[in-house]
């Protein structure tokens, strides 16, 4: 079983640039999450599908990040303006159903700096 | 507001050696998962344990979970270098929501 594919590995931009970062689930896999894990810490919930359709987005910072996953399958994250605190790993994780239960399956995740 | 303390927070031992590390909240969950994360990777689930005092094994590892559901810890007996890594927990409650800890990151020297 293929796994969670996650691209770029690695990002550098500059402050007030913007990125965009793309992820494709586990085949069948409805729920899609974007995880922030700063580094030290434990990965922060950015948002949750449920198929194309947002579940929870409470701690999204919707005034320079946003997420779309048009077609219940693949999603992208987006950036605009970057912050030097945006410095962080984006984890992207799916699983099989709504419930944590089944459990996550993450990528290897984007290591974003910003400078 | 933190929802999970991991304990310690470092931690580095011999090869051999037996470890416990720590995960409480003053939370109820309803099922708590075990994660282990390597440099440059994305977390990994060990054991999603659901019953207030249930213990899972997983070879040389031990996972249990507190009788009221709010703690867990993770025992590791005889640490080989291949256990390094960072140990995360994540707490679920009832609407399927997680929180994750900051995790222990474990150094086993050969």
């Amino acid at each position: 079983e293929a796994g969670v594919a996650q691209s770029p590995r690695y990002k550098i931009i500059e402050k007030r640039q913007s990125v965009a970062f793309w992820c494709n689930p586990i085949s069948g896999h409805a729920t899609l999450y974007w995880y922030q894990q700063i580094l030290g810490q434990g990965p922060k919930l950015l948002i949750q599908f449920q198929n194309n359709g947002v579940v929870d987005d409470s701690q999204l910072p919707k005034d320079r990040f946003s997420a779309e996953r048009l077609k219940g399958v693949d999603s992208t994250l987006k950036i605009q303006p970057a912050k030097l605190e945006d410095s962080a790993v984006y984890l992207c994780a799916s699983s099989f159903g709504q419930q944590i239960n089944y459990g996550y399956t993450f990528g290897s995740g984007t290591r974003l700096t910003v400078v | 507001t933190q929802l999970l303390e991991q304990s310690p927070q470092f931690l580095s031992i011999q090869e051999g050696e037996n470890l416990t590390v720590y995960c409480n909240s003053s939370s109820v969950f309803s099922s708590l998962q075990w994660y282990r994360q390597e440099p440059g990777e994305g977390p990994v689930l060990l054991v999603t344990v659901v019953t207030g005092g249930e213990v899972k094994k997983l070879k040389r590892l031990t996972f249990q979970f507190g009788d009221a559901r709010k703690d867990s810890s993770l025992h590791i007996t005889a640490a080989q270098p291949g256990d390094t890594g960072l140990y995360l927990c994540a707490g679920i409650r009832d609407a399927g929501k997680s929180t994750f800890g900051d995790g222990t990151t474990l150094t086993v020297k050969p």
